[in-house]
């Protein structure tokens, strides 16, 4: 069955710190790969995405993610973090033909002073 | 930058009564995707809609669930009779093109079934 796992539930890293948020997916081909963002009370902003070709992308608010096919996995990082990246963080694998989203249990951040 | 837009931001209603959540996605879009969050838990898809009908759904999305494209503007996703489980944020989404091309979400219609 087509899953996306984010292992970790809650981290809390302090300001200024390098962060990395880990997913892994099982999909039957090399899906469409999303990361978005919600905070409080909002909706779901894309942060980045991989169709095809480089695997190292780049996204907003200076986020990038890997994907490392060996590792199924799709991890995202900032290099130096701000308070104002507390949020949940959503790692998500599309279908090719409806474009179904298939999401993991979010990963909700916490930025320390 | 243009936005998908849902109302009501919350409706509160009776166990049993039909609830209507509706949504105005982006002008060009031609997909369109209501997802579910319940509290704590992730965001589940329900149902995807393209060129006027269902393209595929979920099973939570039974007989109770339908959607429809009354204009050229709305998307809306009726519960006819709601149970305490439907409690959750509502998401609708909608994409330009191809399934290369990201969703857009709304922020979302938190429903309570009292």
């Amino acid at each position: 069955a087509q899953s996306v796992t984010q292992p970790d539930i809650h981290i809390t890293v302090s300001e200024g710190a390098s962060l990395e948020l880990r997913c892994n997916y099982s999909y039957g081909a090399t899906p469409y790969l999303f990361w978005y963002v919600q905070s409080p009370g909002q909706g779901l902003q894309l942060l980045l995405k991989y169709f095809s070709g480089d695997t190292l992308v780049q996204g907003i608010k200076g986020f990038e993610a890997e994907f490392k096919r060996s590792q199924s996995s799709f991890n995202l990082r900032k290099p130096s973090v701000h308070w104002s990246d507390a949020a949940e963080y959503f790692c998500a694998a599309g279908s090719s033909n409806t474009g179904k989203l298939i999401f993991g249990q979010g990963t909700t951040l916490q930025v320390k002073p | 930058e243009p936005e998908v837009t849902q109302t009501p931001s919350h409706q509160v209603t009776q166990m049993g009564q039909e609830v209507i959540l509706r949504c105005v996605p982006i002008s060009n879009h031609l997909y369109f995707y209501w997802y579910r969050q319940i509290l704590g838990q992730k965001v589940e898809f329900l149902v995807s809609f393209y060129n006027n009908e269902i393209s595929e759904k979920s099973e939570i999305f039974d007989d109770q669930f339908s959607v429809e494209r009354p204009d050229g503007s709305n998307f809306t996703l009726k519960i006819r009779s709601t149970k305490l489980e439907d409690s959750a944020m509502y998401f609708c989404a909608s994409r330009i093109g191809q399934a290369s091309s990201p969703q857009h979400f709304g922020d979302g219609t938190r429903l309570s079934i009292l």
